[in-house]
């Protein structure tokens, strides 16, 4: 069975940094591109990021480029994101999800705030 | 980047109804488009993908089309397990893109 889990979520304030990881297991993690994708309150499915099956390939949205950075360790069948200079609107329940949403996690809040 | 105009909104529908979204792609984006289900609370589930092709397990009464820029998930004989909000999504090009939704809710 796959699964997907993302940790690493919270109340952040703005400007500070935070890390989300995303555990998988039930398939072979390295032979798949993954990506984020996010939902702010109430609001629809936003894609924020893409890394290929070997982290060769990265895509971001443009909001997110330069503050954002998606990342994997395939060793460890685990997707990152590392999300610096963070913003009010990056608030967001945060998905990992198998390159094009075949499969997804359930999800962590960030809150950004002060 | 490429918009994604979902259309409507909002789908009021009675149970047994047969009901269409439709999604028009601002470019060509060829069968590069993907449909999901989320329903309250939950993570997206894919139901469609390569505009045309049912996800595993996905219902039979679940289809996907396409007519030129525009895209169209049906569902023939509406269910209550049926509601939820769909979102359609192109992965053609970067930075890919999502639908606004559709509020699929019963009548």
């Amino acid at each position: 069975e796959v699964q997907l889990v993302e940790s690493g979520g919270g109340l952040v304030q703005p400007g500070r940094s935070m890390k989300l990881s995303c555990a998988a297991s039930g398939f072979t993690f390295s032979n798949y591109g993954m990506a984020w994708v996010r939902q702010a309150p109430k609001k629809g499915l936003e894609w924020v990021a893409y890394i290929s099956y070997d982290g060769g390939s990265t895509y971001y949205r443009d909001p997110v480029k330069g503050r954002f950075t998606i990342s994997r360790d395939n060793a460890k069948s685990t997707l990152y994101l590392q999300m610096d200079s963070l913003r009010s609107e990056d608030t967001a329940t945060y998905y990992c999800t198998t390159g094009r949403g075949g499969y997804w996690g359930q999800g962590v809040m960030v809150t950004v705030s002060s | 980047d490429i918009q994604m105009t979902q259309s409507p909104s909002s789908l009021p529908a009675s149970l047994g109804d047969r009901v269409t979204i439709t999604c028009r792609a601002s470019q060509d984006i060829g069968n590069y488009l993907r449909w999901f289900q989320q329903k309250p609370g939950k993570s997206p589930r894919l139901m469609i993908y390569g505009a045309t092709n049912l996800a595993n397990g996905v219902p039979s009464r679940f289809s996907g089309s396409r007519s030129g820029s525009d895209y169209s998930l049906t569902i023939n004989s509406l269910e209550s397990e049926d509601m939820a909000i769909y979102y359609c999504l192109q992965h053609n090009e970067y930075p890919w893109t999502f639908g606004g939704g559709t509020k699929l809710e019963l009548k």
